[in-house]
């Protein structure tokens, strides 16, 4: 099966500084890699998500990455706030199968 | 208007207790799911019932189970709770169960067995 790995587990930025989470993947076939913000007491929200044949993705200050070839895909956060502390997590998936969790990344903004 | 709501917010129980956790999604959803969050923040994928039936079952005790009277309601009962179920249990629902499509989750049940 699908083996996803996330790094770092932990991470503290300043305010107004970028922060980067970066996966790897195992299984080729995987074609889809979404991103999930969990807030303290709340389910995982979706932020950002990256299908295989795309290379790059931006919305607003967040930004996903993708290398095929190297099985890896980095989260990018720019111009941290308090509010983006939180525990990020990425995901691999492809058609009719399951979503494969990374084990997490929990960020702290240090205002 | 909660997209996947789920309830309780908390439980709290003794071991050997039996209890129920619902989940409602109100997306249209076809495909619905239970996932389990450990105290290391593991999101582990528990089941998952597509339009009513079961499609994904994870090596799970079988003092779990789920049941799905219809494609927007997925209800995870728990027979003779151990301390280690204590976890945050979420719901989950997606379009079509594809998987390679947007997952969008409940607010989690926190379980405390004592």
């Amino acid at each position: 099966g699908e083996n996803v790995e996330q790094h770092p587990s932990t991470l503290s930025v300043q305010e107004g500084d970028s922060a980067v989470i970066k996966c790897t993947y195992s299984d080729s076939a995987s074609n889809y890699f979404p991103w999930y913000k969990q807030e303290l007491g709340k389910g995982p929200q979706l932020i950002i998500d990256i299908r295989s044949n795309v290379g790059e993705k931006k919305d607003q200050r967040i930004a996903v990455t993708l290398n095929k070839t190297a099985k890896h895909f980095s989260l990018h956060i720019t111009e941290t706030q308090p509010e983006d502390s939180a525990v990020y997590f990425c995901a691999a998936s492809k058609p009719g199968n399951q979503f494969y969790f990374g084990t997490g990344t929990s960020l702290t903004v240090i205002p | 208007d909660t997209a996947v709501s789920q309830t309780p917010k908390y439980l709290v129980t003794q071991m050997g207790n039996d209890k129920s956790i619902k989940c409602e999604q109100n997306l249209g959803h076809d495909t619905m799911y239970w996932y389990k969050q450990d105290s290391k923040k593991f999101l582990k994928i528990m089941f998952s019932y597509n339009n009513k039936e079961l499609i994904i079952n994870e090596t799970v005790p079988n003092r779990f189970s789920p049941k799905s009277p219809d494609k927007a309601h997925l209800n995870l009962h728990i027979n003779s709770l151990e301390l280690g179920d204590s976890a945050v249990y979420f719901c989950a629902s997606s379009l079509a169960g594809q998987g390679n499509e947007k997952l969008f989750f409940g607010s989690g049940t926190q379980l405390s067995v004592l």
